[in-house]
């Protein structure tokens, strides 16, 4: 059961460098989501995508640009990274807010900026 | 601009007693979340609660939820070792309520 697959799982940067985070998943669901954990303020909304063809912006998306490719993947990318960026990012998804889908999540990116 | 805040952040209590984690928000949403992360994993679902007066229950957790009030608590019972955790709140929010929006989280440390 592969269900949220995000890569790399781990990602050293420079400065000014720029990565993009891969996510899939195979569970058909509509809605996708990229979130920040930093200690102590809980897990951040970057953008989402609430079905294919469609994203938007969540609480903290400067610096950072998506893509819904297809149904099934999610892309992150920085373009600059900058040292603030450094966090751990969870990919996420669910079949949709209605009817209170609960989110899955991958296993979390950990992205050090230097 | 939602607001989800939860307490206590930090939790430290001694196996076998009870304990109430708040979680407080700001808009007029029904449906209420909450997750377990352990140290370095994901976070996984525990419960989905998606009316007024609505709880559910799990082993030694149980939600409920007032949406009247803005306000669900996750109870733990007679607490055990094993549910050393992280727990969030989270929230849907938006104009479909299809972003989701996450408390700070409440860290549990249960000791012996």
């Amino acid at each position: 059961n592969a269900g949220v697959t995000q890569t790399p799982k781990f990602q050293v940067l420079k400065t000014g460098q720029s990565m993009t985070l891969q996510c899939a998943q195979d569970m058909n669901h509509n809605s996708m989501y990229w979130y920040r954990q930093d200690p102590g303020m809980g897990l951040r909304l970057i953008y989402y995508s609430a079905s294919e063809g469609t994203t938007d912006k969540g609480e903290v998306p400067n610096g950072y640009n998506v893509s819904r490719l297809n149904k099934r993947e999610f892309s992150l990318r920085l373009e600059s990274a900058a040292p603030s960026q450094t966090s751990v990012y969870f990919c996420a998804s669910r079949f949709g807010a209605s009817g209170g889908n609960t989110i899955y999540f991958g296993e979390g990116s950990w992205l050090t900026v230097v | 601009e939602l607001k989800v805040e939860q307490n206590p952040l930090f939790l430290s209590m001694q196996e076998g007693k009870n304990y109430t984690i708040y979680c407080n928000y700001s808009t007029t949403s029904d449906r209420l979340y909450w997750y377990r992360q352990d140290p370095g994993k994901s976070l996984e679902s525990l419960f989905v609660l998606l009316s007024n007066g609505a709880v559910k229950q799990e082993g030694r957790l149980m939600a409920s939820l007032d949406t009247k009030a803005r306000l669900s608590t996750l109870h733990i019972t007679a607490a055990v070792h094993d549910l050393s955790a992280t727990y969030f709140c989270a929230v849907d929010r938006g104009v479909n309520n299809n972003d989701m929006r996450f408390g700070a989280g409440t860290r549990l440390t249960v000791k012996p």
